[in-house]
């Protein structure tokens, strides 16, 4: 079954950090980049990183970048987000999704909460 | 940093044609996305590099692309069509990633 299966969102106070992970099963996982995107309540969708299939490359979205740092484990078949430094403006829900053909999102998770209060 | 500007909500009555816009100073040199988000679900495409729609989209979604806007165009929209549609693109640089602020199409 090809899915993405996302983890780790929870309560944080502000400054902590936190961890969110992306189990791929039923494709390819080391031969595709991925995304994180994130959807706070009741906004609209915010790109947040990219990496490539290899781990070699990455970007970021202005609002995350040095704070948080897209990872994988091809290995393990697994995306990762660690997020330092969080703020009450990340709260939202984080989506992974699967960098098709063409540079499509053609794949997405069905997300991980995160919320950032003291 | 790059951005796309789309309308808030477009509204259209069931079987009439709903045009949804993209603006973006890189969009004549770089590809339109759109994506369609019900309630409470993950997006899904519903068109890639402008005009090509994905397998298993219903023909009465299409795409263009001129100068610095993005159109999505519902032609005969149906009320399963309600949903947020949201651009997505690149920026000059190919390197960062956005999307639109999200367009809520209400079809009643």
């Amino acid at each position: 079954q090809v899915q993405l299966v996302e983890s780790g969102g929870g309560v944080v106070q502000p400054g902590r950090s936190l961890r969110l992970s992306c189990a791929a099963s039923g494709f390819s996982f080391s031969t595709f980049g991925m995304h994180w995107v994130r959807q706070a309540p009741g906004k609209g969708l915010e790109w947040v990183a990219v990496i490539s299939f290899d781990g070699n490359n990455m970007y970021y979205a202005d609002s995350v970048r040095g704070r948080f740092t897209i990872s994988r484990d091809n290995s393990r078949n697994t995306l990762f987000l660690q997020m330092i430094s969080l703020r009450a403006d990340d709260t939202a829900v984080y989506y992974c999704a699967k960098l098709g053909e063409r540079d499509t999102l053609d794949m997405w998770g069905q997300g991980t909460m995160v919320t950032v209060s003291s | 940093s790059y951005e796309l500007t789309q309308p808030p909500s477009v509204s259209v009555s069931p079987g009439q044609t709903a045009r949804i816009t993209c603006s973006g100073d890189a969009l004549p040199k770089k590809y339109a996305y759109w994506y369609q988000q019900k309630s409470g679900q993950a997006p899904v495409l519903v068109m890639y590099e402008d005009t090509k729609r994905p397998s298993g989209i219903p023909e009465r979604f299409s795409g263009s692309s001129s100068g610095t806007m993005a159109t999505l165009t519902i032609s005969g929209a149906q009320v399963e069509d309600e949903a947020d549609y949201y651009c997505y693109s690149a920026d000059s640089s190919g390197n960062q990633r956005v999307f639109g602020g999200g367009t809520k199409l209400t079809v009643l």
